[in-house]
C-alpha cells in the first residue's frame, strides 16, 4: 500500500517571501502521480499543481513550483513570493496510474501555512 | 451554479437519527467520490462511483450509504452514526474515472454526532 507522509504539520511565512512544503512517500510503483492541493480556510480544496513520475522536469505552475525526487520518494513544494491568499492547508497526494481500476487518490496528513503580513 | 455543491454544508444529529449529505456536480464529469476528512488525519476515500455505478467502497461501515441517481448527484445517507464519525465529508468529481483527471471537490459538509 501507499502511504504519504507530511512531516510538517504546521509552517509560516512572511509575505513576500519564499517556503518549501515537504513531503515524502512510499510506493513500490513505478507509474505514478503526484499532486499537491490547496485549502484555503472554509473553502473548496483546489488542485495547485501535479507531476508525473516519469517526468524528470520538475513541474512549475507560476509561483508554485516542485522538487520531485524520485529516487528519495521525495515531492516538496515551493512557493514563491507568498500571498496571504496562500493561506491554506495543503495536502500532498499520490495516485498510481489507473490500469482499468480505481482512480485513488492517497493523501498525506497536511501542512497548515499560515503567511503573515 | 458550477463547479461541484454540496448540502447542507453544516449538520448535527443524534445517534438515532437519519439523515443525508446531497452533491451535485455541474461539470458534466462520469466520476463521483465521497471522502472523509478528519482532524489530524489524511483524507480517507470512502466510495467511488464511475457512471452512476459503484467502483469502490473502501470498507465502510454499513451506517453510511451512498447513492448515485445520475452523473451529476450522489448522496451519502446516514443512520445510527457514531460520534467518531464526526468530521468533513467532502464530495468530488472528474472527468473519468481510470483516468488520471484533475479531482475537483465541493466545500464539504461539517458533520457533527452527538
Amino acid at each position: 500500500a501507499q502511504t504519504v507522509t507530511q512531516s510538517q504539520p504546521e509552517m509560516s511565512v512572511q509575505e513576500a517571501e519564499t517556503v518549501t512544503l515537504s513531503c515524502t512517500y512510499d510506493t513500490s510503483e513505478s507509474n505514478y502521480y503526484l499532486f499537491w492541493y490547496k485549502q484555503p480556510p472554509s473553502r473548496q480544496m483546489i488542485l495547485v499543481i501535479r507531476q508525473e513520475a516519469y517526468k524528470q522536469q520538475n513541474a512549475t505552475e507560476n509561483r508554485f513550483s516542485v522538487n520531485f525526487q524520485k529516487a528519495a520518494k521525495s515531492f516538496s513544494l515551493k512557493i514563491s513570493d507568498s500571498q496571504l491568499g496562500d493561506t491554506a492547508m495543503y495536502f500532498c497526494a499520490f495516485m498510481k496510474h489507473p490500469q482499468g481500476g480505481s482512480e485513488k487518490l492517497v493523501f498525506g496528513k497536511g501542512t497548515k501555512l499560515t503567511v503573515n503580513p | 451554479e458550477t463547479g461541484v455543491t454540496q448540502t447542507p454544508r453544516h449538520l448535527v444529529m443524534g445517534m438515532t437519527n437519519k439523515k443525508s449529505l446531497k452533491c451535485e456536480q455541474h461539470l458534466g464529469h462520469n466520476a463521483m467520490y465521497w471522502y472523509k476528512q478528519s482532524a489530524k488525519k489524511p483524507l480517507e476515500l470512502m466510495f467511488v462511483y464511475s457512471l452512476e455505478e459503484r467502483v469502490e467502497n473502501n470498507s465502510v461501515p454499513s451506517r453510511f450509504s451512498p447513492e448515485c441517481p445520475n452523473s451529476s448527484h450522489l448522496f451519502l445517507h446516514l443512520h445510527t452514526l457514531q460520534p467518531e464519525d464526526s468530521a468533513l465529508y467532502l464530495c468530488a468529481s472528474s472527468q473519468d474515472q481510470g483516468f488520471v483527471n484533475e479531482q475537483f471537490f465541493g466545500p464539504g459538509t461539517r458533520l457533527t454526532v452527538l
